[in-house]
């Protein structure tokens, strides 16, 4: 059974800082992998889709990689802003149908 | 591009009671899901259909739970006899096809009191 994990579970850090967060998967047959991002009482937030051939993908200030070997896959955000204060998840596909998710991080960056 | 649409935002109803939700999906989608999520957690997989058809169930969804998806468009979670437990975020999402990237809505929160 696939599991997703998502470390820290909470982060704290002052605007302008780079910054990692790390999910981690059991299982490596995977067809893609998706990061999230929800504010509070919200909805859900695609922000980076990376396809089980590919290494890593980029779009503005996030880049996520994806190490389907080891079952990992990290989420830089360069230049942290208050604005990126949210929680991020995590979510495998393994058939092309659902999505397994971790928990996720929640993320506070303070002016 | 309106996105995902659901309604109610908010609902709160006594135990026993039936609830239903409805989700508007991107227009040109033809996968609809439906997650539940409850705080802390990441959201839960509950079902999906591919344009009507109702492909995939998880052991989530009891008997109390039905989805339908109608002619393919709009699609409606109902929970049947509701408990207190039930009382979650149900959120729908939306994609072009498997392996896609996926749109999800704001929700409907349920409190079950």
């Amino acid at each position: 059974k696939q599991e997703v994990t998502q470390i820290p579970a909470a982060l704290s850090v002052p605007e302008g800082e780079n910054l990692v967060l790390n999910c981690s998967f059991t299982d490596s047959a995977i067809y893609n992998l998706q990061w999230f991002r929800q504010d509070p009482g919200k909805g859900l937030t695609s922000l980076l889709l990376i396809q089980s051939s590919q290494r890593e993908q980029t779009s503005g200030r996030l880049n996520a990689s994806l190490d389907k070997s080891s079952g990992r896959s990290t989420l830089y955000i360069a230049a942290s802003q208050p604005g990126d204060s949210a929680t991020y998840l995590c979510a495998v596909d393994q058939a092309g149908t659902a999505l397994i998710f971790g928990k996720g991080t929640t993320l506070s960056v303070s002016s | 591009d309106t996105g995902v649409s659901q309604n109610p935002r908010h609902k709160i109803t006594k135990r026993g009671q039936n609830v239903t939700f409805r989700c508007d999906p991107i227009s040109e989608h033809n996968r609809l899901y439906w997650y539940r999520q409850t705080l802390g957690q990441g959201p839960e997989f509950l079902t999906y259909f591919q344009n009507e058809a109702q492909l995939e169930k998880s052991r989530l969804l009891s008997d109390r739970f039905s989805a339908e998806r109608p002619k393919g468009s709009f699609s409606t979670l109902e929970i049947q006899r509701t408990e207190q437990g039930d009382s979650a975020m149900y959120l729908c999402a939306s994609s072009s096809s498997g392996g896609n990237t996926i749109y999800f809505g704001e929700g409907s929160w349920l409190t079950v009191v």
